[in-house]
């Protein structure tokens, strides 16, 4: 049982680059989330998947798009890296949104850097 | 003004001091509330949740004042491996727009 699980760990990007992020989760977890963490600013959210087939904007969506391919997976896509996107990326998972009770689990992040 | 706010320290303390941590939300629908445990460039990690009447969890106990809007978390008989980043986490389900909201964290540094 890995848990949530991301790649890559590290990534260098130039300006206006592409590039999916990956998470998988295998804890049978309806809900899954993505958050970038910068210095002094918290986890932001970015886009959730609320369950398998849908998806919806966070906090700071600008400049990114997700896909829920399945149950398991929930990618990141930069389409044209730009150097605010620098930041370490965590993608998180639940196993239901409206539970009061229940809480994220998280991945071990990326670490994208946009030169 | 942010809807979790934490001071970001860092509390430095001596092993075997005792320490708390404040944190304010903004949110009176906030229905459910944590304490996660950031390691240096690590992932958070869920410490425990923090409940009405307050709970405790070893050497931790996390009290909630919804009159108030706070929650605290106080870390008794402070250990080296207790350094680390401590994460505010508010739950509001609301429409569904965000479930989680993070405060920006408190660093603590437990000295020898």
């Amino acid at each position: 049982n890995a848990g949530v699980t991301q790649t890559p760990k590290f990534q260098v990007l130039k300006t206006g680059q592409s590039m999916t992020l990956q998470c998988a989760q295998d804890m049978n977890h309806n809900s899954m989330y993505w958050y970038r963490q910068d210095p002094g600013m918290g986890l932001r959210l970015i886009y959730y998947s609320a369950s398998e087939g849908t998806t919806d904007k966070g906090e700071v969506p600008n400049g990114y798009n997700v896909s829920r391919l399945n149950k398991r997976e929930f990618s990141l896509r930069l389409e044209s890296a730009a150097p605010s996107q620098t930041s370490v990326y965590f993608c998180a998972s639940r196993l239901r949104r409206t539970s009061r009770a229940d809480t994220q689990y998280f991945g071990p992040g990326t670490r994208l850097t946009v030169l | 003004r942010k809807e979790v706010e934490q001071d970001p320290g860092p509390f430095n303390v001596p092993e075997g001091a005792t320490v708390a941590f404040n944190c304010t939300y903004s949110n009176s629908a906030s229905q459910s509330f944590f304490w996660y445990r950031q390691d240096c460039r690590k992932e958070p990690k869920l410490l425990m949740s923090v409940y009405s009447s307050g709970n405790e969890d070893g050497r931790f106990t996390a009290q909630l004042n919804r009159a108030s809007q706070y929650i605290s978390l106080l870390i008794r008989d402070s250990k080296l491996s207790d350094s680390a980043t401590y994460l505010c986490v508010v739950n509001t389900e609301d429409t569904g727009r965000r479930a989680l909201t993070f405060g920006s964290g408190t660093r603590l540094q437990v000295q020898p």
